[in-house]
């Protein structure tokens, strides 16, 4: 049972466009949603976290918008960079408490010049 | 220095061996993971363990087993090595009931 479902599986975006990844969840006791970015040949780090205490979290060029009543949260990326090409997570917790993350599928972004 | 250091960083060996990757974290967390990616980038849960309660994916089999030396440690045993182990591995840790992991960069496991 996939317990956040994440799309699209892959992305191509224009330099100086917008990225959007879009995650589901379906267990309500989550209450920590983060994005994780993983470049090829390297683990994945945590890119930005947000709580469901709060619908928007913005980092620089980065924003999770969150809607709790669709059991959604989403990535955005303003102003995509060619750096930004990488694979994108999202995650949430298995269970309320000290339990581990599941991670969606993955969406691999790719920003062309 | 690195946070979270995996060795060796590739591995290929025959089927059947017995092999053992390692783990150190030197970021004072209090507990550690184990992540399989396999080669369609999916991350599954294989271990989650503190000094208090090691949690197991049941779909794990249990050829895997870590062992824990220290807090600082978790190193991941695997017995009777299948064509099916092949994957990247990835150790991570974060604070007690935290969810910042920080990853390692991954071990690339072949099985021959």
């Amino acid at each position: 049972q996939q317990q956040v479902k994440q799309s699209p599986q892959s992305l191509i975006v224009q330099k100086g466009g917008i990225s959007i990844i879009n995650c589901a969840y379906e267990n309500t006791a989550f209450d920590y949603f983060p994005w994780y970015q993983q470049f090829p040949g390297k683990g994945p780090a945590l890119l930005i976290a947000i709580r469901p205490d709060v619908s928007e979290k913005k980092e620089g060029r980065f924003t999770i918008s969150f809607n709790k009543s669709a059991k959604q949260f989403s990535l955005h990326i303003m102003d995509s960079q060619p750096g930004d090409s990488a694979t994108y997570f999202c995650a949430a917790p298995i269970n309320s408490g000290n339990t581990p993350l599941v991670f969606g599928k993955g969406t691999r972004l790719s920003v062309i010049a | 220095d690195t946070a979270v250091s995996q060795t060796p960083k590739y591995l290929v060996t025959q089927m059947g061996n017995d092999k053992s990757i390692k783990c150190e974290q030197n970021l004072g967390h209090d507990t550690m993971y184990w992540y399989k990616q396999d080669s369609k980038k999916f991350l599954k849960i294989m271990f989650s363990y503190n000094n208090k309660e090691l949690i197991i994916n049941e779909t794990v089999p249990n050829r895997f087993s870590p062992k824990s030396p220290d807090k600082a440690h978790l190193n991941l045993h695997i017995n009777s090595l299948e064509l099916g182990d092949s994957a990247v591995y990835f150790c991570a840790s974060s604070r007690a009931g935290g969810h910042g992991y920080t990853f390692g960069s991954g071990t690339r496991l072949t099985v021959v």
